[in-house]
């Protein structure tokens, strides 16, 4: 089974609707977070998350919430989706060590499409 | 906060040739530089990283160098092959508990056989 795993991996769905992608990991990981990858412009970060209890946002949280359930738990929510949310969303894992609070270990990607 | 620069955002190499792909940062206090790759429908993989008291670090036959006064860093990949097909991307950050990555654009690899 994968380290990180993302589902669904794949979902088109209408503006408006309610979305949530889920992600879960066995790393054992404290830190958690979820990206957008759009063609150009990289890996952005929407949210992250240091500990249970601890939720942060990142460079592009508008239009998206995130929920930590549990240490290896961690879903992020389109309360109403647009069409610019299309794009392939990546959550990832990091240790809190120093020297490994930047190595990520990330999930095989959800692919949304908004119509 | 940091700016990542990636160039070229595509590349494409003839099988045995070297590949060369760049990024410049913005933030001086930055010192610590992965490399990504991200193979078709998976997600990024670390095979890299570089500290701002090196130059330069190889494994096999991939090397990373790093000119802190001007602010950019490669990543060299020597006799490609195939495989080595995908999409890379470099980052930036303080490596303190705190600090987040700053990916670059990415660049995709083509290795013709």
């Amino acid at each position: 089974d994968a380290d990180v795993t993302q589902t669904p991996r794949n979902r088109i769905t209408k503006t408006g609707k309610r979305i949530m992608l889920e992600c879960s990991q066995t790393k054992g990981h404290d830190r958690m977070y979820w990206y957008r990858q759009d063609p150009g412009l990289g890996l952005r970060l929407i949210y992250y998350s240091f500990d249970v209890k601890d939720i942060n946002k990142g460079e592009i949280s508008d239009g998206y919430s995130v929920s930590r359930q549990a240490q290896a738990k961690f879903s992020l929510s389109l309360e109403s989706a647009i069409p610019n949310q299309t794009a392939l969303y990546f959550c990832a894992t990091s240790d809190s060590g120093y020297s490994g609070a930047n190595v990520l270990t990330f999930g095989a990607g959800s692919r949304l499409t908004v119509l | 906060g940091e700016n990542v620069e990636q160039h070229p955002s595509t590349l494409s190499v003839q099988e045995g040739d070297s590949a060369v792909i760049k990024c410049t940062y913005s933030d001086s206090a930055s010192n610590y530089f992965p490399w990504y790759k991200q193979e078709l429908g998976k997600g990024p993989q670390l095979i890299i990283d570089i500290r701002s008291n090196v130059g330069e670090k190889k494994d096999q036959r991939i090397a990373v160098t790093l000119n802190k006064t001007a602010k950019h860093f490669s990543l060299h990949i020597t006799e490609t092959q195939p495989e080595d097909s995908a999409v890379y991307f470099c980052a930036a950050s303080w490596n303190n508990a705190g600090n987040m990555l700053t990916f670059g654009g990415g660049t995709r690899l083509m290795v013709k056989p």
